[in-house]
């Protein structure tokens, strides 16, 4: 079965970049019918999509995000990455990567990022 | 821009039914997906396209989408069936094609 795992530092000064990266398991990121997918959710709050990136370089980003995000796939690591730059208090979340097939069918279990000084 | 409505709340004793509403214009357009999420947990896929179950999920679990309202509706509801649920669809009537979720609903089983 599927397995998703985030890695990346869980605190971020403001105005610096958020770096995670999202390992995959048992399964390919190169499978043309997914797409791979960060989506984040504050603390008490609901949930936001980041973006979604798909390994022949096709990728969506939320329209309130782009100027700041970028995701890509590493198909020699089997794995996905996300790029937040310039992070504010606001951006403090858990994260949490994703597969899109016909839906979000898997999910990694989060990791907590907390921007401040 | 698209947006989805979701109640913040919905309260049913178990055994009932819960309804849980997505209310978006013309979003029986679209494809509509749900998500659970426990506490502390991270969301499950219950329902994706409207009304299909990804595997292992109970068949209490169902969904509807017509006109400007998609539907969860839970039947025989557990204890166990407290959640945040949260609907999905794919915003593709723009320049910028993007995934817009619902504020989310907390079912309180009674």
């Amino acid at each position: 079965q599927l397995q998703l795992q985030e890695s990346g530092p869980g605190l971020v000064r403001p105005s610096e970049t958020l770096s995670l990266t999202c390992t995959v398991s048992r399964a390919s990121v190169s499978e043309n019918k997914h797409y791979w997918a960060w989506i984040r959710q504050p603390p008490g709050k609901g949930l936001e999509w980041i973006g979604s990136t798909h390994h022949s370089g096709t990728a969506h980003y939320n329209p309130s995000l782009k100027t700041r995000v970028s995701i890509s796939v590493d198909t020699s690591k089997n794995s996905f990455s996300l790029r937040l730059t310039s992070a504010t208090a606001t951006d403090t979340a858990v994260y949490y990567c994703a597969r899109f097939t016909r839906g979000f069918d898997s999910w990694a279990q989060g990791t907590l990022v907390t921007v401040s000084s | 821009s698209y947006v989805v409505t979701q109640p913040p709340s919905v309260s049913v004793a178990p055994g009932q039914t819960a309804r849980i509403t997505c209310g978006g214009y013309n979003i029986a357009a679209k494809y509509v997906h749900w998500y659970q999420q426990k506490t502390g947990q991270a969301p499950v896929l219950v329902l994706y396209d409207d009304s299909d179950r990804p595997s292992g999920i109970p068949e209490r679990f169902y969904g509807s989408n017509s006109a400007n309202t998609a539907t969860l509706t839970i039947s025989r509801v557990e204890a166990g069936d407290e959640a945040d649920y949260f609907c999905q669809v794919w915003e593709s009537n723009t320049d910028d094609p993007h995934v817009i979720f619902g504020g989310g609903t907390k079912l309180t089983v009674l």
